[in-house]
Order: structure tokens, then sequence, then C-alpha cells
């Protein structure tokens, strides 16, 4: 069965910081993503990740993805308030595409 | 363009009582998903439905959930006799299946409150 780890669950930061949350999954996968979730409103796709080293970057987010690890990162430099959140990780295996979700990491960046 | 739409947005029933959930996806998006989002958790994968395919409902939890798509459109989420642990968020996404992966449009959700 398909396992997919977040960790932080909560990471309280402050403007203006960089940090970086991990997303350990633990049997082979195809794709790996990321989403963000604002309160109360649906997910929005941040990164799609295919293959062993991609990196992708949006604006003060950077997700990368090493397969061998199993270990997909967010990097998050000089945050603001804007980007608290919570975010997902998900793991894409098999041909149907269904996705396995981590728990989630609820990011508030302080002023 | 429009999104995935779903509806209601919310949903108060009784336990016991029978709901239906609809999910709108993006027209042209072959894949539709059904996804359950317990207060505070990640979603769980409940059904796939892929064209013409048979659909992958290896995700239902019980019976009691079923669902249904017409074609490519519009698909039903059933939860029939509801018990309290049913109260979720259920999320509805599509998404285009080609050789490359395209990623998963997410709706708003109907956020159900089974009393």
């Amino acid at each position: 069965e398909l396992k997919v780890e977040q960790n932080p669950l909560f990471l309280s930061m402050q403007e203006g910081k960089n940090y970086t949350i991990y997303c350990n999954y633990s049997t082979t996968s195809d794709r790996l993503y990321w989403y963000r979730q604002d309160p109360g409103k649906s997910l929005e796709s941040l990164f799609v990740l295919l293959s062993n080293g991609a990196v992708k970057q949006e604006g003060r987010l950077m997700a990368s993805l090493d397969t061998k690890a199993r270990l997909s990162t967010l990097h998050i430099t000089a945050a603001v308030h804007d980007l608290s959140a919570t975010y997902f990780c998900a793991v894409d295996r098999g041909s149907n595409y269904k996705l396995t979700f981590g728990k989630g990491t609820l990011l508030t960046v302080n002023p | 363009g429009a999104g995935v739409s779903q509806s209601p947005s919310n949903k108060v029933t009784e336990k016991g009582k029978d709901v239906e959930l609809r999910c709108d996806p993006i027209s042209g998006h072959t894949a539709l998903y059904w996804y359950r989002q317990r207060l505070g958790q990640g979603l769980e994968f409940l059904i796939y439905f892929q064209g013409n395919s048979a659909p992958d409902k290896s995700g239902l939890p019980s019976d009691r959930f079923s669902a249904e798509r017409t074609g490519e459109s519009v698909s039903t989420l059933t939860i029939q006799r509801t018990q309290q642990e049913d109260s979720a968020v259920y999320l509805c996404a599509s998404s285009l299946v080609r050789l490359v992966q395209e990623t998963q449009y997410f709706g708003p959700g109907t956020r159900l409150l089974v009393l």
C-alpha cells in the first residue's frame, strides 16, 4: 500500500524566512504533485514533477523530486503572508492516475 | 473557461437519509475523480472514471457509497443511509489523460454534515 508522509504538519514562520516542507512516499511512483488549499477553498495545483531530479519554481516556491530517495521537497524562500495555506503533496502510481495524498502541512506566515 | 463545479455547496442531512452529490467536470476532460476530505485531513480517493472503462471503485468505504457518470460529463455520488462519520467535504476533480500527465483540477467541494 502506498503511503505518503509530509512533515512538518504544522509550520509557523516569520515573513522573510526560508523553510522546506518534506514529502516522503513508500513505493515507486510515476508522478508527484503539490497542491495548495486555502481555508474553506478547494485545491489549487502548484507543481507536477515527472522525473528524478525534476525541479520547478514559481515565485517564492520551488519543488524538487528525488525518486531514488522517494522524497520531494517544497522550498519556501523569503516567505510572505500570502503564502499562508495548507500544502499537500500527492503521489500517483499506476496507469489510472489515482492520487494518494499526504495529510498536509498547515503553513502560517506571521508578519 | 469554466472549471469543475459541484452542487450543492453545503448539505445538512439527518442520519439515515440518502444524499446525492453532483459534479460537472471541465468540458473535454475524460477522467473524473471523487475524493473525501475529513476535517484536518488529506484527501482520500473514492472512485475514478475514465471514458467508457469500468470505474475504479477501490476507494469506496462501504456499499452505502455509489457513483455514476453519464458518458464523459456529469457524475453523481450517492450515499445511502448516511452516518455521522460520513460528514466531510466531498471533492470532485477532472483531468485530461494523455501520454503526458495532466494535473487534476478540483471543484469547490460539497460540505456534508450528517446530524
